[in-house]
């Protein structure tokens, strides 16, 4: 299964951008690179997806790499409650059944 | 509404019991999930299911079993309960096809006393 590599933890403050790295060398080309975000004391919830072009939604943006073997989720203006566990996962119709979360990124927002 | 609900929410039991956790989802999806999170916060798949397919992840001991009444539901059953069982496990449902988002519930946290 390919894998994510992400940076266990970040500090960012309160209403700056934050860019949020991801690595996965070994993606295939049906993978989907979708990101995830944990609150504490609460179910993994949705941030964005995408393939190869970059995605905007009312959340965040996520930035692909042309080779795709990396990304970015980017928050715009962080809040506080935007600290998280942020997690890349790569999901393709093969892997669905099979994919794992990873260790994520700690998002820490100062204020 | 919530789209995908779990019960109990918390659950503590002796090791050697039989336990289950239902989840339900009203979103109308065809695939359900139960993923298993321990003390490092690692998120791992346990199970992925539709009306066609049961996918299961080799690592998981078969003391552990989904069942599905219906497309609604996906309830995960528990045999002899380990210490090592203790964990918050998440159902979560998503429409076919890796591109669609997935909807996870509040979780369960199991503690095995």
């Amino acid at each position: 299964d390919a894998k994510t590599t992400q940076p266990n933890s970040m500090e960012s403050n309160e209403e700056e951008p934050v860019h949020l790295p991801c690595n996965h060398s070994t993606i295939s080309g049906t993978d989907y690179i979708h990101w995830y975000r944990q609150l504490p004391s609460q179910g993994p919830e949705y941030v964005i997806h995408g393939l190869t072009s970059n995605v905007n939604n009312r959340m965040a943006s996520l930035a692909i790499a042309e080779d795709r073997k990396s990304s970015t989720l980017i928050l715009h203006r962080a809040t506080l409650r935007d600290a998280a566990v942020y997690y890349c996962i790569l999901i393709s119709n093969t892997n669905a059944g099979k994919s794992t979360f990873g260790d994520g990124t700690t998002l820490t927002v100062k204020p | 509404d919530t789209a995908v609900s779990q019960t109990p929410k918390y659950l503590v039991t002796q090791m050697g019991n039989d336990k289950s956790i239902k989840c339900e989802q009203n979103l109308g999806h065809d695939t359900m999930y139960w993923y298993k999170q321990d003390s490092k916060k690692f998120l791992k798949i346990m199970f992925s299911y539709n009306n066609k397919e049961l996918i299961i992840n080799e690592t998981v001991p078969n003391r552990f079993s989904p069942k599905s009444p219906d497309k609604a539901h996906l309830n995960l059953h528990i045999n002899s309960l380990e210490l090592g069982d203790s964990a918050v496990y998440f159902c979560a449902s998503s429409p076919p096809g890796s591109s669609r988002e997935a909807f996870f519930g509040q979780g369960t946290r199991l503690t095995v006393v």
